[in-house]
């Protein structure tokens, strides 16, 4: 199946740093979502969006879905020790009723 | 408290067992999920169901067999059929057909010895 490019894998930071991660696709998606994941839990979802351009925050995260409608990112603003987790992003085309998912960031945040 | 619920959260089987895997939610969602999730990848789909007593397969359901016979209840069975059954299940539930926010469950993880 189709999977989606997500950048960094992996992030070493220290607490109070702001983060940038982004997923993107050869493919146009008519919503992209990003999710928390703790270690052996299920994924929470941070952030919806629906628009081609659209900025939502929800605290100290920010996403925005891209104006080709091919990709989009995630902020993280003053990083904190609870951000620790793996953030996945995932996309839906038109007309499919299937999610499609990136392989995820596991973010290190270092007190 | 609405949600959805796994059971159990760790499992164990012998090679050549079947195992039903739990997963329930009173969201009053339609459509319900299972992904299948390794290490260091990301959630790959094995079924889903839009609706009661329909299901579809998703990218990696041979081995896998699931039933829909309440809106409520969306079990999984991982059959010996499975060649690598090892990994960390999740269950998931969006509003409508094709709904796009899902929601997932704890998960449940199965070893395979």
């Amino acid at each position: 199946g189709q999977q989606l490019n997500q950048s960094p894998q992996s992030m070493f930071i220290q607490e109070g740093e702001d983060v940038s991660m982004n997923c993107t696709s050869s493919s146009i998606f008519n919503t992209w979502l990003w999710y928390k994941q703790d270690p052996g839990e299920g994924p929470v979802l941070l952030i919806a969006l629906y628009k081609a351009g659209e900025l939502t925050s929800n605290g100290r995260l920010t996403a925005q879905f891209g104006i080709t409608r091919k990709d989009s990112f995630l902020n993280i603003s003053a990083s904190i020790p609870s951000d620790v987790g793996i953030y996945f992003c995932a996309g839906q085309q038109g007309g499919s009723e299937k999610l499609v998912f990136g392989k995820g960031t596991k973010l290190t945040v270092n007190p | 408290d609405g949600g959805i619920t796994q059971s159990p959260k760790y499992l164990f089987r012998k090679e050549g067992q079947n195992v039903t895997l739990s997963c329930e939610q009173n969201l009053n969602h339609d459509a319900m999920y299972w992904y299948r999730q390794d290490p260091g990848q990301g959630l790959r789909l094995i079924y889903y169901s839009q609706i009661v007593n329909d299901f579809q397969k998703g990218d990696i359901a041979e081995g896998y067999s699931v039933s829909r016979e309440k809106k409520e209840s969306f079990p999984l069975t991982v059959t010996s059929a499975q060649k690598n059954p090892t990994a960390f299940y999740l269950c998931a539930s969006s509003i409508s057909q094709g709904g796009n926010e899902q929601f997932f469950g704890p998960g449940t993880r199965l070893t395979v010895l």
